[in-house]
């Protein structure tokens, strides 16, 4: 299984502002995905991040308000832009192995928007 | 319709006996179908993943897929306090990313 670390791990942010979170892979993988999961929800799938190419956006999302980086195969950047109150969420990446087509999870990012 | 339906719970069973958790989708062109354990506070972590009509078993756990019915479904056998948690049913219709299930709360009673 893949190891994968997310920054930070939780933040507190003012309406307006925007966060950029970090996502590791300890190795190289094909897939990185985004998710939020919404307070006493499940998860929502935000985007693929592509490696050297536009993120795939899921219905909902749009690039303007999530921009995603994915500069290399173990290293993707989720920003959540122009923050209000409904932007709070736990956001988590994941990473797929297409040998193995399972996905494993970060340790997720809380965020609270006020 | 949802794509992926989860009974919410909670399910809730004594320690020792057989925790059964059921999932439906939607997608007939699904091709993988995964369970994820999510503890409060924590990221879902996978617990067993299923591609062919059958069983598989791992340990404790069995994961059940009927394609034809379109159904999924994880046994927990000898259930353990610490089992308590979310159960996320989680289908992949070819695309790679996950499409999730409300998820079904556990509580095991000591």
């Amino acid at each position: 299984s893949a190891v994968i670390s997310q920054k930070p791990s939780r933040d507190i942010c003012q309406r307006g502002t925007s966060l950029t979170i970090q996502c590791q892979v300890d190795s190289q993988v094909t897939m990185m995905f985004w998710y939020r999961q919404q307070p006493g929800q499940s998860l929502t799938l935000i985007a693929t991040a592509n490696q050297g190419s536009e993120a795939t956006y899921e219905s909902g999302f749009v690039i303007d308000k999530f921009p995603i980086s994915r500069p290399n195969l173990t290293f993707s950047t989720l920003t959540v832009s122009n923050m209000s109150p409904e932007d709070s969420s736990i956001y988590l990446c994941s990473s797929g192995f297409t040998y193995q087509e399972t996905q494993y999870f970060g340790p997720g990012t809380r965020l609270l928007v006020l | 319709q949802k794509e992926v339906e989860q009974n919410s719970g909670p399910l809730s069973v004594p320690e020792g006996a057989i925790a059964s958790l059921n999932c439906t989708y939607s997608d007939r062109g699904s091709q993988s179908f995964f369970w994820y354990r999510q503890y409060s506070g924590k990221s879902p972590e996978l617990i067993m993943f299923i591609y062919s009509n059958g069983d598989k078993e791992d340990g404790r756990f069995t994961a059940q897929l009927n394609k034809a019915s379109q159904y999924v479904s994880l046994l927990i056998r000898d259930s353990q306090p610490s089992d308590s948690a979310t159960y996320l049913c989680a289908v992949d219709t070819g695309r790679r990313a996950l499409t999730f299930g409300s998820g079904t709360r556990l509580q095991v009673q000591p």
